[in-house]
């Protein structure tokens, strides 16, 4: 069955970075764009980027461009995200989740399987 | 770039039917039929409802419809019942291979 395992816990000082990491198994992981998603404390999900794991080519949310890195292992089936000079605003869960196919094999835009969560604090 | 518009919550008795909006722009949800909705519960990870606009993963009751009509997207829940209590998110593909999701409603069961 597929499943995205994240990587534990982090907390990290402000200016800081982090990097949290997605491990996909069950599917082939060049067939599938990896999307990672944030959910700050009490507060709705933020779309923050994707990777096509079969090309390293990658699209980021304009607030975030800039900070945020995607790259992919393919020989570990693991994509890691990568988030630079952290702040409070930071803190948050993230989410990493797989773009489905639609029966034609195209991508279909929305999100079947998601990892655990990651809870990312950043603290002084 | 903002958030997709929703209710920030809806409520109602069991066995009643429920509905939620989803407001976008001629950018994302006026623009294609790709709006999906997510259910999630406290401590967990979202799971999609609902994808391209209307149709319903395995697994997922029919009780759960979807429809749009301009910029408005809309997830019906019918039949409500206590297991329906959740955050409810809609998320749309938008202009320039980025994506976007909804402000989110609680939904209560009274």
């Amino acid at each position: 069955q597929v499943q995205l395992v994240q990587s534990g816990a982090e907390v990290k000082k402000p200016g800081a970075s982090v990097k949290v990491f997605c491990q996909a198994s069950g599917d082939t992981f060049t067939s599938y764009f990896i999307h990672w998603v944030r959910q700050a404390p009490g507060q709705g999900l933020e779309w923050m980027g994707l990777i096509n794991p079969f090309d390293s080519s990658t699209s980021y949310a304009q607030k975030l461009r800039g900070r945020v890195t995607l790259t992919r292992d393919t020989s570990t089936s693991t994509v890691c995200m990568d988030l630079s000079t952290l702040t409070s605003e930071d803190t948050a869960v993230y989410y990493c989740a797989r773009e489905a196919k639609n029966p034609n094999g195209g991508h279909s835009k929305c999100f079947d399987y998601w990892g655990q969560g990651t809870l990312v604090t950043v603290s002084s | 770039q903002s958030a997709l518009t929703q209710p920030a919550s809806v409520s109602g008795s069991p066995g009643q039917s429920i509905t939620i909006s989803c407001t976008g722009t001629s950018s994302d949800v006026g623009a294609y039929n790709y709006v999906s909705w997510y259910q999630q519960s406290p401590g967990k990870a979202p799971k999609m409802m609902i994808y391209d606009v209307s149709n319903r993963p395995s697994g997922v009751s029919d009780r759960f419809s979807g429809s749009k009509s301009g910029h408005t997207a809309s997830l019906t829940i019918s039949g409500l019942q206590a297991e329906d209590e959740a955050d409810y998110y809609c998320s749309s593909y938008r202009t320039s291979s980025t994506y976007v999701f909804g402000t989110g409603t609680k939904v209560t069961v009274l």
